[in-house]
């Protein structure tokens, strides 16, 4: 069966400072990946999402970047973070074809940038 | 972008009643999809719709795809306390080439 894996589940970090979640995917190959963030109480922002190695999307213009070195991991990264960037990060997979675009989330992190 | 319009954005209910939310788009979708996230946590998948007028239950959760592909709702019969949480409706569009589009939630209390 497929996993999915988050770390680290908190993290606190002071504004200005770098950032690394990694995502990894367990029991499938050539998985679509992404990146969410949800603020407190609210709904779910696409961040980033690929559907390769090396292969990276942008939803939206933020501090924030995305990369994919192996087939299986996401990295979620920040050079210097801002208060903003707190929140609730998410990692999902889907498949890559066969016409079923269920996405399955990993437990988040969750940041907060003091 | 593509906006999925989900309702209500919060209900509080009694243990034991029935809670029907919805979900609505301007556009055709393929793909109807619930999850529900309890607090801390990543979203579950709930149920998975991918046919004009399919109706699929999952216990106590009935979903249905509506027959003009462009609405779904969730119904949950004599709800728990464990109820509790934040129901996401999803769906994807009829190019298959995109990410998901995601409703804003409903969340859900259940007073006891």
């Amino acid at each position: 069966s497929q996993t999915i894996h988050q770390w680290p589940a908190t993290l606190v970090q002071p504004v200005g400072s770098p950032l690394s979640l990694e995502c990894t995917v367990e029991g499938t190959s050539n998985p679509n990946l992404y990146w969410y963030r949800q603020a407190a109480g609210r709904g779910l922002q696409l961040l980033f999402y690929s559907v390769g190695i090396g292969q990276i999307s942008s939803e939206v213009p933020q501090n924030l970047s995305a990369s994919r070195p192996q087939d299986r991991q996401f990295i979620l990264s920040s050079k210097k973070l801002l208060l903003s960037d707190s929140g609730f990060y998410l990692c999902a997979w889907g498949r890559a074809a066969g016409g079923y675009n269920e996405q399955f989330f990993g437990p988040g992190t969750r940041l907060t940038v003091l | 972008g593509q906006q999925l319009n989900q309702s209500p954005q919060s209900m509080f209910i009694q243990e034991g009643e029935d809670v029907s939310m919805n979900c609505t788009s301007s556009s055709i979708f393929n793909t109807w999809l619930w999850y529900k996230q309890d607090p801390g946590e990543g979203p579950v998948l709930l149920i998975a719709l991918y046919k004009a007028g399919e109706l699929t239950s999952n216990g106590r959760l009935t979903a249905q795809f509506g027959t003009t592909r462009k609405d779904s709702f969730l119904n949950i019969s004599a709800s728990i306390p464990s109820d509790v949480g934040i129901y996401f409706c999803a769906g994807e569009d009829t190019s298959g080439n995109t990410p998901l589009v995601f409703g804003k939630g409903t969340r859900l209390s259940v007073i006891a």
